[in-house]
Parts: structure tokens; sequence; C-alpha cells
């Protein structure tokens, strides 16, 4: 199991451009998360899956993001027409849905990708 | 949603206990107790999680107050590796987790 990937790690646009990102999470980990971590903050929630349906959307998630998981299995996260305000970490999670005995998940986090919008 | 208060930050010398406190005044029946770490430049690592009874696993313990308003995650023997933002976060059963700043731990060797 070599964790969940995020790619690409850093990515450097300019304004007004759509990026993309993606994530493969563990396999067999069928609830995959977005967040977004700017500096000195904690990460905020944006959105997650279960499957390929999205079951959350953070009101964070502006019109210009958007995200899919189409078979189920990796993710990308869109952003149209970048800002300067979108410069952020973008972190991927996965896990498997809460157990018996009433435990929550564990969310596994990849590395992030890095944007800087010029 | 639920809120969580962290001190900003912590010192620890290396090789000591490691106390870290969360107020969670607010916290309802349901909400789970749940740590994650954040070292540098690495997404956020799971730590610990609980609900009412203190908890022990290989990295850390969790001890929870008998009314459920605050809690300590405490690190035995704090490392130079234990070094990061340590967050406490409340999390209703099956709910996505909200972040708050966190603590960042300094560890001196």
């Amino acid at each position: 199991d070599t964790g969940v990937s995020q790619n690409p790690r850093h990515k450097i646009t300019k304004r007004g451009q759509n990026v993309t990102f993606r994530c493969d999470p563990i396999s067999e980990h069928n609830r995959l998360y977005w967040y977004r971590q700017t500096l000195g903050q904690g990460p905020e929630f944006l959105t997650y899956f279960q499957n390929e349906a999205q079951l959350e959307k953070s009101r964070l998630l502006s019109d210009r993001f958007s995200a899919e998981r189409p078979k189920g299995s990796f993710s990308t996260l869109e952003i149209q027409r970048t800002e300067q305000g979108d410069s952020a970490m973008y972190l991927c999670a996965s896990s498997l849905p809460g157990g018996l005995a009433g435990h929550t998940d564990t969310q596994y986090f990849g590395p992030g990708t890095r944007l800087t919008v010029l | 949603d639920a809120k969580t208060t962290q001190p900003n930050s912590m010192e620890s010398n290396e090789e000591e206990p490691v106390h870290l406190p969360c107020n969670h005044s607010t916290i309802s029946g349901t909400d789970y107790i749940h740590w994650y770490r954040q070292l540098p430049s690495q997404g956020p690592e799971y730590v610990i999680h609980g609900l009412t009874s203190n908890v022990n696993n290989r990295m850390a313990s969790l001890a929870i107050a008998e009314d459920r308003k605050s809690s300590t995650l405490i690190l035995h023997r704090a490392t130079l590796r234990d070094a990061a933002v340590y967050y406490c976060i409340l999390r209703p059963l099956g709910d996505d987790m909200r972040f708050g700043a966190g603590t960042r731990l300094t560890v001196k060797p």
C-alpha cells in the first residue's frame, strides 16, 4: 500500500487559467475528501465522495470549483478561472467508512498539491 | 458546529512528556474527539480518537474529562520528530472534519 498520492505536487499558474489536480486514494477506500489549506491555518473541508457519489460540498466550493470521481477510484479537482485567492495547498484524504462499534473513519491524507496563482 | 480551543503554541524538551490541551465546552453527546497532527510539508496524519473513555495507542494517549468539555493529548516521551501542528477536532459520527488552527508543538533537544 503506497498511501494517498496527489499530482502534481506543485502548480504555478497565471490568474484566469484553469487547473486540474488528481488524487489517487488508498485502494479499497471508498471515501475520498478534498481540503484546502492556507498558510498558518488548518485544512478546510471542501467536499467528499462515497464511491462515485459526491455527498457533501462546502459553501467554500464556489462555482469555479468542480470535483469528480467518475469510477469511484481516483478523483480530480478542477479550478476554473483561477484567482490569486485560490493559492493554497489542496489536500486529498481517503478512508473506509466507520466500521463496527460506532467508530468513525480514520482519514489518510496525501502530501497535497501546492497551487500558486500569479 | 461544535468548536475547539487550543493554545497557539507549546514547547517541550526532548524525552519529556507533553500534555496538549483542548477545550470543547459545546460538545454534544455524539461528537467524537479526534486528534491529527501535521508535520512540516506533509499532510495531516491521524493520532488518536475517543468518545468518552480514555484511549491509548502506540503514538499517544487521550484523556477525556468526565464532563467531556475538555481533553488532553499526551505524548509520553517527546522526540524531535513529534514537532508538528496538533489539531483537536470534534466530529459527529459519520460527519466530515472541521479543523481549527491547532497547536504548534516545538520540541527542544
